[in-house]
């Protein structure tokens, strides 16, 4: 069994801060990172899929790297806005790459 | 919106009854998985179908569970006997390809509370 851990579990933000959060995976056999969006009452939406060491990715005002030596991705958000206000999954594939193993998720509230 | 839809979104039922959940997959994607997730939890992979074959079904929780999906399209997912344990969201997914670099493209999720 996969061990896919995120921090924190949720997190309180005023409108305009940045902020970043972590997922942490095992880092021997790494094969690719997801991460998702999923806002409440929608489907998770899929954000980025991670796959070589050093890897950056940006989309708007979200970035995310990645470190497979170590085992950890970070997701940043710059300039925080209420519609980010969601909780951010990450996954990590198993070798046969036909389940995903998902974090606990960072719950992100965003107060105007 | 995914492209992927479930039904019903919503399910309140009680103890001991059966209930029954649809997937409907992008139309042109063959892979389609199902996931649940308890509160404060991520989702928790169940069982994926390869087209019409289920060729991983030792994550469903217990033997109350058991998916279909005849025709390769749609799926279903049928739990017996509920127990207030079972309440969760439970997600659909589907995609084209199968390396695990690629996307699974999620539906909204059937909520389930089991009384």
């Amino acid at each position: 069994i996969l061990n896919v851990e995120q921090s924190p579990q949720s997190l309180h933000v005023q409108e305009g801060d940045s902020t970043n959060f972590t997922c942490s995976f095992p880092s021997s056999n790494f094969y690719a990172l997801h991460w998702y969006r999923w806002e409440t009452a929608k489907s998770p939406e899929a954000l980025f899929v991670m796959t070589l060491n050093g890897d950056e990715k940006k989309k708007g005002r979200i970035s995310a790297t990645l470190n497979t030596k170590e085992g950890y991705s970070y997701l940043y958000i710059k300039g925080s806005q209420p519609e980010d206000s969601a909780t951010y999954l990450c996954a990590f594939p198993n070798n046969a790459g036909n389940m995903l193993t998902f974090g606990g998720g960072t719950r992100l509230m965003v107060k105007p | 919106d995914t492209g992927v839809s479930q039904n019903p979104r919503h399910k309140i039922t009680k103890r001991g009854q059966n209930v029954t959940f649809r997937c409907d997959p992008i139309s042109e994607h063959n892979r389609l998985y199902w996931y649940r997730q308890t509160l404060g939890q991520g989702p928790e992979f169940l069982t994926y179908f390869q087209n019409e074959a289920q060729l991983e079904k030792s994550r469903l929780l217990s033997d109350r569970f058991s998916a279909e999906r005849p025709k390769g399209s749609f799926s279903t997912l049928e739990i017996q006997r509920t127990e207030q344990g079972d309440s969760a969201m439970y997600l659909c997914a589907s995609r084209a390809g199968g390396a695990g670099t690629d996307t699974q493209y999620f539906g909204p999720g059937t909520r389930l509370t089991v009384l």
